[in-house]
């Protein structure tokens, strides 16, 4: 079966501008979560859909936001991009909420110039 | 969200068994426990979770104390593949996010 996949794998914006990642889970898999990891915070949680519905939500701004599709693809927006953006974007997958087990993607690494 | 200790790192030699320990005394009666790791450069893969049984699996063991407030993920016999670090995280209920702390970096080594 193939894993969680996420493209792109790496990606340069500049600030101002916005971003769109995308995230395909393991096939029967509905649930997708979203995290953030840099340096300095670790990982952090952005936001966890289950069909189509955003059933949690992290402390990021509004300028995070999610979907997820009826296929149950998902993909993740940032809008007005800023430098401390820059981060390695992780998506999960798991057959429903917790205690499910998540499986992660390779991530997309944005870095924001 | 229960709070955690891990040690920051832990050492260990090649094909002996480890045993990395978790304190979370404020896990609620719903949380389970759960660990993840991250090898360099890799996304977090999941290793393990309990509820209050302890639970083994082809990757690892999970002893969880009768009281709940602590759990130790037990390795075997660890190869190089197993240098990582490693999470502990309770989680359950209605909230359905991993709160990653710090993590115990574990060095294998030859």
């Amino acid at each position: 079966k193939a894993g969680v996949t996420q493209t792109p794998r790496y990606l340069i914006k500049t600030r101002g501008q916005q971003v769109t990642l995308s995230c395909s889970p393991i096939s029967g898999h509905r649930s997708v979560s979203w995290y953030q990891q840099t340096p300095g915070q670790g990982l952090q949680f952005l936001f966890e859909y289950f069909s189509e519905t955003q059933r949690n939500k992290g402390n990021f701004p509004g300028r995070f936001s999610g979907r997820q599709f009826s296929n149950s693809r998902s993909e993740m927006n940032v809008s007005t991009l800023e430098l401390g953006d820059s981060a390695l974007y992780l998506c999960a997958s798991s057959l429903a909420g917790s205690p499910a087990a998540r499986y992660f993607g390779p991530g997309t690494r944005l870095l924001v110039l | 969200d229960a709070k955690t200790t891990q040690p920051n790192s832990m050492e260990s030699n090649e094909e002996e068994p480890v045993h990395l320990p978790c304190n979370h005394s404020t896990i609620s009666g719903t949380d389970y426990i759960h660990w993840y790791r991250q090898l360099p450069s890799q996304g977090p893969e999941y290793v393990i979770h309990g509820l209050t049984s302890n639970v083994n699996n082809r990757m690892a063991s999970l002893a969880i104390a009768e009281d709940r407030k602590s759990s130790t993920l037990i390795l075997h016999r660890a190869t190089l593949r197993d240098a990582a670090v490693y999470y502990c995280i309770p989680s359950g209920g209605s909230n359905y996010k991993l709160t990653f702390g710090k993590g115990t970096l574990l060095t294998v080594n030859p």
